[in-house]
């Protein structure tokens, strides 16, 4: 199995540009999650989807966040317009199920920098 | 702040040595898990412990949850290099359904 796969691993633009994040969950798992991770704040869920419809998107900071995840192989995670605050390290992780029991599995990141 | 705080916040040790991390919160918690993560990698998971007063071993680690579920210890014996890392709790809060929280994390640094 190939994993949790992101794209890219690392992004560098400029402020005020569109970024958009990918991510293809392992083969099975029906729940997917986007967190963002920083050295001030730790590790946040961003938002989650369950059979690819989004379930909770509290932890999305603002409207220039969107994620979308048309089918049960991808996702994506917009930010736009991007902003220096936003650099980060994103990651993309799936599970088999939504329980918290559940083992999430997660994809090696993509780490931002906005200048 | 934060629902799980973790401490400390670094350990540097030396080869050999034992440690415990903790990770406590005044919330009660389904299930907690613990994470490892390296330099450039995502985290991976541990263990699941779900029962108050729960005690898991894997190799030199021995995990244990909290009688009253607010509350989980890490402690590895003889800690080698290759147990640095950043170490992440985890749980799933009685009053957030599904939604996982992790701690901020306790960086980990073994040195031979």
């Amino acid at each position: 199995d190939a994993g949790v796969i992101q794209s890219p691993r690392h992004e560098v633009t400029e402020m005020g540009q569109e970024v958009t994040l990918r991510c293809k969950p392992i083969s099975g798992h029906n729940s997917l999650f986007w967190y963002r991770q920083t050295m001030m704040r730790g590790l946040e869920l961003l938002i989650y989807f369950n059979n690819n419809v989004p379930i909770d998107d509290s932890g999305m900071p603002e409207d220039r966040f969107s994620a979308k995840m048309p089918n049960a192989s991808f996702s994506t995670l917009k930010i736009q317009p991007s902003e220096p605050r936003d650099s980060a390290v994103y990651f993309c992780a799936s599970s088999e199920g939504l329980l918290g029991l559940r083992e999430q599995f997660f994809g090696p990141g993509t780490r931002l920098t906005v200048l | 702040t934060q629902l799980l705080e973790q401490s400390p916040q670094f350990l540097s040790i030396q080869e050999g040595e034992n440690l415990t991390v903790y990770c406590n919160s005044s919330s009660v918690f389904s299930s907690l898990q613990w994470y490892r993560q390296e330099p450039g990698e995502g985290p991976v998971l541990l263990v699941t412990v779900v029962t108050g007063g729960e005690v898991k071993k894997l190799k030199r680690l021995t995990f244990q949850f909290g009688d009253a579920r607010k509350d989980s210890s890490l402690h590895i014996t003889a800690a080698q290099p290759g147990d640095t890392g950043l170490y992440l709790c985890a749980g799933v809060p009685m009053e957030y359904g599904n939604k996982l929280v992790f701690g901020a994390g306790t960086i980990l640094r073994v040195k031979s």
